[in-house]
């Protein structure tokens, strides 16, 4: 079945890039995703990356999606405090009929 | 802000009730998807309405089931709820003609006791 496995916790300094990884196993998968979420609120979305892309950069946030490993991965410039949150991969699957989600990745930016 | 709402925002019911949570999608949106997300993890798929029909299931049981109306505004029901039902339950609209970018709403916390 399908899966997105990703690590539970990061820890960086301010200023440094943080990077996150995910993994994921359905190679039918169209669309890749990175959510944010902060404490009691929703999900916002930062960015995506279609299945035949290799990057995508936005401002601070880049994108990289290795589709022979499965791996995607967030790298966000000059971290700020403002970054500290649980970050999201997810995949859609079946042209978007299911979607699935990692488990979250809490960042959390040190002074 | 994504323009896509639910309410209410919490909710207390007790096991064996039932329960039925609303979302309203952002303008010019015509897809709806439902997830539930359990404390400490991650979104789980429950399912989608696309122009008002069932499009996509997630590993959910029949007591979860959905609406979506002609202004693709959507309810989520659920039967004979259960504590482990207890989540924040999450609706994200998109537009499946344009795209599968969704923008998700800010949540409904259900609690069962």
């Amino acid at each position: 079945g399908e899966d997105v496995e990703q690590s539970l916790f990061l820890s960086v300094r301010e200023g440094d890039s943080s990077v996150i990884n995910c993994t994921y196993t359905d190679s039918s998968s169209t669309y890749l995703y990175w959510y944010k979420q902060e404490p009691g609120a929703g999900l916002q979305l930062l960015t995506y990356i279609f299945s035949n892309m290799d990057m995508k950069q936005d401002q601070r946030l880049t994108v990289l999606l290795n589709k022979k490993d499965k791996h995607l991965s967030l790298r966000i410039a000059d971290t700020q405090t403002g970054d500290s949150a649980i970050y999201f991969c997810a995949e859609a699957i079946l042209y978007g009929q299911n979607f699935v989600f990692g488990p979250g990745t809490r960042l959390s930016v040190l002074p | 802000e994504t323009g896509v709402t639910q309410s209410p925002t919490h909710l207390i019911k007790t096991r064996g009730q039932q329960v039925t949570l609303r979302c309203s999608s952002q303008s010019g949106h015509n897809t709806v998807s439902w997830y539930q997300q359990a404390l400490g993890q991650g979104p789980q798929f429950i399912f989608q309405y696309y122009r008002e029909e069932e499009n996509g299931r997630g590993n959910f049981p029949p007591r979860f089931s959905g609406l979506q109306f002609p202004n693709y505004s959507s309810e989520l029901n659920v039967n004979a709820l259960e504590l482990d039902d207890s989540a924040l339950y999450l609706c994200a609209s998109s537009n499946r003609d344009r795209g599968l970018e969704q923008y998700f709403g800010p949540g409904t916390r259900l609690t069962v006791t």
